[in-house]
C-alpha cells in the first residue's frame, strides 16, 4: 500500500530533550516537506527537499533541521525542543516538484507537546 | 514571499445548499492552486486543483474558479452533503525554481442536517 508513515504519532517531552520525527515514504517520490500545523495558522512548511541530498528552508525552519540521506526518509529534528514548538506535524511526499504533479500525500500526523 | 488570505474561516451551510470559499495571494508568479480537505483527525487530501492557464475546472460537486488578474480563486461545493464536513485549505505555490507551497488558514465548513 502506498503511504507515508510517521513516527511517533504522539508525543510529550520536556524542554531541551533532543528529539527526531521520522519520516518514510514507499513510493519513490522526489519531492518531501515538513509542515506544521497549528490552530488559526494552517499547514506552515518547515523544510523540504526535492531530492535526495537536496533540502531548502520553508516558512517557519528555526530550530528545526532535517536531512536526505535516503530517498524514502525525511526526518524532522528538534535538537532543543522549546513550548512553542507544540503543534501537530505533517510530513508529505510527492513525485518530482509538487506543482508539476499536483499532488502531495501527507502521512497521518505526528503530535507533539512540549513542557 | 507568497501569502494566502482565506475566508471565512467558519461556515455553516444547511444540507443541499452551496458552500463558496474564497482565497486570495500576493505573488503574481504562482501558477498552482490546489485545494485540500482535511476531516476531523485526518491527514490533508487534494480535493481539486487549478492552474494558472484554466479560469475554471469542475468535479462532479466541486468546482474551482480562478481570476489571474484579481489574484483570487475560489472553491464551490454544491448540493453540500454532511460529508463534506471538515476543514478546507487553499494554497498556492510556483514551479519556476520555488518549491514552496504556502496554504491558507483554513475553511471550517459544517453542513447542518
Amino acid at each position: 500500500e502506498a503511504q507515508v508513515t510517521q513516527n511517533p504519532r504522539y508525543l510529550i517531552t520536556v524542554t531541551g530533550k533532543k528529539l527526531t520525527v521520522t519520516c518514510s515514504q514507499n513510493m519513490n517520490h522526489e519531492y518531501m516537506s515538513w509542515y506544521r500545523q497549528d490552530p488559526g495558522l494552517g499547514l506552515r512548511q518547515i523544510y523540504y527537499s526535492m531530492n535526495v541530498e537536496v533540502t531548502d528552508k520553508g516558512d517557519v525552519p528555526e530550530g528545526y533541521k532535517v536531512s536526505r540521506k535516503e530517498k524514502r526518509n525525511f526526518p524532522l529534528i528538534l535538537e532543543s525542543p522549546s513550548p512553542n514548538q507544540t503543534s501537530l506535524y505533517f510530513c508529505a511526499s510527492s513525485p518530482l516538484s509538487v506543482t508539476n504533479t499536483g499532488e502531495l500525500f501527507f502521512g497521518e500526523g505526528s503530535r507533539l507537546t512540549v513542557l | 514571499g507568497e501569502n494566502v488570505e482565506q475566508h471565512p474561516s467558519t461556515l455553516s451551510v444547511q444540507e443541499g445548499d452551496s458552500a463558496v470559499i474564497k482565497c486570495t495571494y500576493s505573488d503574481s508568479a504562482s501558477n498552482y492552486f490546489p485545494w485540500y480537505k482535511q476531516e476531523l483527525g485526518k491527514r490533508p487530501q487534494l480535493i481539486i486543483d487549478i492552474r494558472s492557464n484554466v479560469g475554471e475546472k469542475k468535479d462532479q460537486r466541486i468546482a474551482v474558479t480562478l481570476n489571474k488578474t484579481a489574484k483570487h480563486f475560489s472553491l464551490h461545493i454544491t448540493e453540500t452533503q454532511p460529508e463534506d464536513s471538515a476543514v478546507y485549505f487553499c494554497a498556492a505555490g510556483t514551479n519556476f525554481g520555488n518549491e514552496k507551497l504556502t496554504f491558507g488558514t483554513g475553511t471550517r465548513l459544517t453542513i447542518i442536517p
